[in-house]
């Protein structure tokens, strides 16, 4: 069974300019989760996607927005882009939601803005 | 908020020492714990978890932890590192209360001399 997919691998934008990075989850996997890590900050939760419904949404602006279409793939867009915004974005998922559900981990969207 | 600390920032071992890297979580009620690793160049995988029943699990690769309830920790244990343990580490938890909202802590950075 194929792992979680991300792409691009690599993006270079610049500051003010808007991003998209998609995520496909495994076979069977409905639930979508997206991360950003720095190497300051470790791995900070952004939101959590099910049913094409945002379940959980973690501390970050509203520059950062997600969606989920029906089959369960989902996209993570960045409008003007920061400096800070520089990380690499991880998606994650799961079959369904649940606390003792684990999380699969892609390969993540590694984001540069210059 | 809940909190996951791993004291140990960077640990330097040489090949067959034991390894412990520290986990302690700030939530009292019912948790969910889990160890991820990420090698150079690949993403995060499952390297154990606990849900319920013995605090004492094991996980892939030799390596297991123990969930001592009364201390908030769950310590990561190998008796003998190799040098293909070179790797970051991550705790991370999960409540009843945040479903598959995942804390994680900032990660070790564990460097095996051969």
């Amino acid at each position: 069974k194929a792992g979680v997919t991300q792409t691009p691998r690599y993006l270079i934008k610049t500051r003010g300019q808007q991003v998209t990075l998609s995520c496909s989850p495994i076979s069977g996997h409905r639930s979508v989760s997206w991360y950003q890590q720095t190497p300051g900050q470790g791995l900070q939760f952004l939101f959590e996607y099910f049913s094409e419904t945002q379940r959980n949404k973690g501390n970050f602006p509203g520059r950062f927005s997600g969606r989920q279409f029906s089959n369960s793939r989902s996209e993570m867009n960045v409008s003007t882009l920061e400096l800070g915004d520089s990380a690499l974005y991880l998606c994650a998922s799961s079959i369904v939601p649940g606390q003792q559900e684990t999380q699969y981990f892609g390969p993540g969207t590694r984001l540069l803005v210059l | 908020a809940q909190s996951v600390s791993q004291h140990n920032h960077h640990v330097i071992l040489s090949e067959a020492a034991s390894l412990e890297l520290g986990c302690n979580y700030s939530y009292g009620g019912t948790v969910n714990l889990f160890w991820y690793v990420q090698y150079p160049g690949q993403h995060l995988q499952l390297l154990l978890k606990y849900f319920s029943g013995d605090p004492l699990v094991k996980g892939i690769k030799g390596f297991e932890a123990e969930f001592i309830k009364s201390k908030f920790s769950f310590n990561l244990r190998k008796p003998s590192v190799q040098w293909s343990d070179t790797a970051e580490y991550f705790c991370a938890v999960n409540t009843m209360n945040t479903g598959n909202q995942f804390y994680f802590g900032t990660g070790t950075s564990l460097t095996v001399i051969p």
